[in-house]
């Protein structure tokens, strides 16, 4: 079976960094995405990594460590609009790469 | 160019009846996908169709359940007897090519909101 696991919940407080992480146990591995969702919203895209390394994109930052099964999206300069669920989705090598396998999400609370 | 369109946004019905969403993609988009959230969890895949063709339906229940994507108008996902099972948000997403595998990513719509009473 396919597992990702990130965290629940997370706090963090307005002009400072986060780290939102992620690991996964699938059977194969294409790469790896991160959506953002607020609350009713759709998911909107973020990052993909398909490589082990950093991916830098203005304030959101994506690492990927294929050998450990692991990714972290870096999210600096928090502002309070940066209060959503952060999404962490799979997909799987083979003929089933279009089917995105996403974890439970992260909710980050940005506060004053 | 408008994003992925679903409709209703919420949808409530009662058990044993039908339930219809619809989903239009993005202007150029043949690639459709529906995905259904329930309380708690996170998004699980459904089905995948192209114009007048479903690919995969490997994530959908094998009974009341059906989605269409005709060569005219927006896909549809059909629940037929409702049960209180049901009760999640259905999100469809599109891509212009296939979504995944190419670094294509795929873009979601706002979801539809269903509640069985």
């Amino acid at each position: 079976g396919q597992n990702i696991d990130q965290p629940t919940e997370m706090t963090a407080t307005e002009g400072a960094i986060v780290q939102i992480n992620c690991t996964y146990q699938t059977s194969g591995f294409n790469g790896l995405f991160w959506y953002q969702q607020h609350a009713g919203e759709a998911p909107t895209f973020l990052s993909y990594n398909v490589l082990d390394g950093l991916e830098e994109k203005g304030r959101f930052s994506s690492f990927l460590s294929r050998s450990k099964g692991y990714s972290y999206l870096l999210l600096k300069e928090l502002q309070m609009k940066d209060s959503a669920s952060y999404l962490c989705a799979v997909s799987l090598s083979g003929a089933g790469s279009y089917q995105l396998t996403f974890g439970k999400g992260t909710k980050l609370s940005v506060i004053p | 160019n408008a994003g992925v369109m679903q409709n209703p946004r919420h949808l409530v019905r009662r058990r044993g009846q039908e339930a219809r969403l619809r989903c239009s993609p993005m202007k150029g988009h043949s690639h459709v996908y529906w995905y259904r959230q329930l309380p708690e969890e996170g998004l699980k895949f459904m089905v995948y169709l192209q114009k007048e063709n479903i690919i995969d339906e490997s994530g959908m229940p094998k009974e009341r359940f059906s989605a269409e994507f005709p060569k005219e108008g927006p896909s549809i996902l059909r629940i037929q007897q409702v049960v209180r099972g049901d009760s999640a948000a259905y999100f469809c997403a599109s891509s212009p090519l296939l979504a995944g595998g190419g670094n294509t990513e795929a873009f979601f719509g706002q979801g539809t909101r269903l509640t069985v009473v």
